[in-house]
């Protein structure tokens, strides 16, 4: 069944990185994107950017610009996201999700997009930042 | 980014039927129809219920239905049931970024 497994908690020092990892099964992962949320302790969902699974484009908000780097491995259909300078607020569960179907048109090179929502979601990593 | 606008709570008998909102501007919500609505239990992931303003993913009940209008998107719970009390976030494309959420409305069944 198409599913996406994230990796285990992490525990980390005010100032370090951390990177986890969404791996994907059961479904083409060049044909998708891939978006990641974070939810702090009693808040909201926050969306945090995108990546390609089909040429590794991204997009990320304005707020975490600079700060998070999104990657993926075509050959393990993993995607990762990595934060650093990690803070006291950065302390929240951090999900991937599929986002945006990608197809590509051979004709026009160009590629097309399309939109599902969210359908499919990780289970969550918790990520604490404490020192 | 801002975040669209939804209001923090709502309430509602088992039968009824509710109704929450989502605000945003014509650079997100009010410009396209990419909407997307989520249920989220609480400890648990989102749950996609709603996409593209009215359309239901394969599996989620009929009792869920979506709409917009202007810069305002709705969802609409008919029949409440227990299991229905969850946080519920709309989600829209922006042309800023990608995406946004807004702050979540808690439903609570009475």
């Amino acid at each position: 069944q198409v599913q996406l497994v994230q990796s285990g908690a992490e525990v980390k020092k005010p100032g370090a990185s951390v990177k986890v990892s969404c791996k994907a099964s059961g479904y083409s992962f060049s044909s998708y994107g891939i978006s990641w949320v974070r939810q702090a302790p009693g808040h909201g969902l926050e969306w945090m950017g995108w990546i390609s699974g089909y040429n590794r484009n991204t997009t990320y908000s304005q707020r975490l610009q600079g700060r998070v780097t999104m990657t993926t491995d075509t050959s393990t259909s993993t995607a990762y996201m990595e934060l650093r300078s990690l803070r006291s607020d950065d302390t929240a569960v951090y999900y991937c999700a599929r986002d945006w179907k990608v197809t590509p048109n051979l004709e026009t090179a160009s590629l097309a997009f399309y939109y599902y929502g969210m359908d499919v979601w990780g289970q969550g990593t918790t990520v604490t930042v404490s020192s | 980014q801002s975040a669209l606008t939804q209001p923090a709570s709502v309430s509602g008998s088992p039968g009824q039927s509710i109704t929450f909102s989502c605000t945003g501007t014509s650079s997100d919500l009010g410009g396209y129809n990419y909407v997307s609505w989520y249920q989220q239990h609480p400890g648990k992931a989102p749950k996609l219920m709603i996409y593209d303003v009215s359309n239901r993913p394969s599996g989620v009940s009929y009792r869920f239905s979506g709409s917009k209008s202007g810069d305002t998107a709705s969802l609409t719970i008919s029949g409440l049931q227990a299991d229905d009390e969850a946080t519920y976030y709309c989600s829209s494309y922006t042309s800023d970024t990608l995406e946004v959420f807004g702050g979540g409305t808690k439903l609570t069944v009475l």
